[in-house]
């Protein structure tokens, strides 16, 4: 258990949605790191904050957005979803904004249907 | 940009083999590079790291890397492999921002 939580661990919907994807950090780190793992493109990275700012962004698509909140936890919100969205995603935490080592949750396991 | 390639999507080795799994990187700077293990429907765990102190690195499960600058390769072995070590593996390097850039991933095989 890297002490990295996400919710759901599964979620089904349609085309054209929007879904919520919900992570809460190991206690004490900062950063909050977003992946998203599908067969095709593997594991991307698609935005990082810390401390409730944005400190980069990756591969991240205009219909996807996140943020960090005070209490460090972080949400990553996918819009308008298509087919392709379908894959893993992984919140990923360290303890600052550096090269420290990035704890992985177990992901959200998202199908569009 | 910072990179890795990993060399065989694919790799099987009988119970108590050797195990090597290659990974290649690519960085303007000096790379912080990781390996991580991911078993089926769980999440990515750390294997080993390497930050400069030591070429080579010692992880958990008995694995370690070797950090080889000339060759700019940071390959994974295990002297014998065990059933449970079957799984997907995944080096990565630290990029922009400290994200991690992971290869494609290499799954390993473990046959009786």
């Amino acid at each position: 258990d890297s002490g990295v939580t996400q919710t759901p661990k599964h979620l089904i919907t349609a085309t054209g949605q929007r879904v919520t994807l919900r992570c809460s950090p190991r206690s004490g780190d900062l950063s909050v790191y977003w992946y998203q793992q599908s067969l095709d493109q593997g594991l991307q990275f698609l935005i990082q904050y810390y401390n409730g700012e944005e400190r980069a962004k990756g591969n991240i698509l205009e219909r996807f957005s996140a943020q960090q909140f005070p209490d460090l936890h972080s949400e990553l919100n996918l819009s308008s979803l298509e087919l392709g969205d379908s894959a893993l995603y992984f919140c990923a935490s360290s303890s600052g904004g550096g090269r420290e080592t990035q704890y992985f949750g177990p992901g959200t396991r998202l199908l569009v249907l | 940009a910072q990179s890795v390639t990993q060399l065989g999507s694919h790799v099987s080795v009988s119970e108590g083999a050797l195990v090597l799994l290659r990974c290649n990187y690519s960085s303007s700077v000096p790379p912080y590079l990781f390996w991580y293990v991911q078993y089926p429907n769980q999440g990515l765990q750390l294997l080993l790291k390497y930050t400069s102190a030591a070429t080579l690195v010692k992880g958990i499960n008995g694995f370690e890397a070797e950090f080889k600058k000339s060759e700019t390769s940071f390959h994974l072995t295990k002297p014998s492999a065990h059933m449970s070590d079957a799984a997907e593996y995944f080096c990565a390097v630290s990029g922009s921002g400290y994200a991690l850039n992971f290869g494609k991933g290499t799954s390993l095989l473990v046959t009786p």
